[in-house]
């Protein structure tokens, strides 16, 4: 069965800083990798997907992602943090988009 | 949030009381999700459609029942509710082909 882990349940960095979240996934075969951003009180916003290709996907925002498959990996990039980057972040993974299993979420802060 | 519209946007109930939740959308997307969130948990599935007149189970599929007569909408009934039915409720949707998911505002609900 898939399932998501993102180890770090709530991060903060300094405006400026560079960021990395973490996910994990498992699944049995190559899966379909989702990050999604949640503003306080909104829905989901896609920030990027992988399902195959280049490892190094490049979202909106300035965010990208690597898939690492040996580590089953697909952690979440920013070279320097914005103060509006203020959210929670979602990893996902599944065979598709209807199947999808979701990790528990980092609820990152930012520092002025 | 992409043509996505949920009502109502809050609610509270009482113990064994019956509600639906209202997820409509106006961009002929033939995928249609429910999800439930809750803290620690990210987003689990409860039911979804890929078209008018089909539907499927999600992860919690329990306690809850969803039917699909057109492609515009895709209600989410709660027949007798239950305290741990308090979540949010998002209503997600997608092109058939496509993976990436549009999200609604969604709608939480306390169950008292």
């Amino acid at each position: 069965a898939q399932s998501v882990t993102q180890p770090d349940i709530h991060i903060t960095v300094s405006e400026g800083a560079s960021l990395e979240l973490r996910c994990n996934y498992s699944y049995g075969a190559t899966p379909y990798l989702f990050w999604y951003v949640q503003s306080p009180g909104q829905g989901l916003q896609l920030l990027l997907k992988y399902f195959s290709g280049d490892t190094l996907v490049q979202g909106i925002k300035g965010f990208e992602a690597e898939f690492k498959r040996s580590q089953s990996s697909f952690n979440l990039r920013k070279p320097s943090v914005h103060w509006s980057d203020a959210a929670e972040y979602f990893c996902a993974v599944g065979p598709n988009n209807n199947d999808m299993r979701f990790g528990a979420g980092t609820r990152l802060t930012v520092k002025p | 949030n992409a043509g996505v519209t949920q009502t109502p946007k809050f609610q509270v109930l009482k113990t064994g009381q019956s509600m639906t939740l209202q997820c409509a959308q106006d961009m002929n997307h033939e995928y249609m999700s429910w999800y439930r969130q809750d803290p620690g948990m990210g987003l689990r599935l409860i039911h979804y459609s890929v078209g008018a007149g089909i539907t499927d189970q999600g992860e919690v599929p329990n306690g809850y029942n969803v039917s699909r007569s057109t492609t515009e909408d895709f209600p989410l009934r709660l027949l007798s509710a239950a305290p741990s039915q308090t979540s949010v409720y998002f209503c997600a949707i997608n092109r058939a082909g496509e993976e990436t998911q549009y999200f609604g505002p969604g709608t939480r609900l306390l169950v008292l």
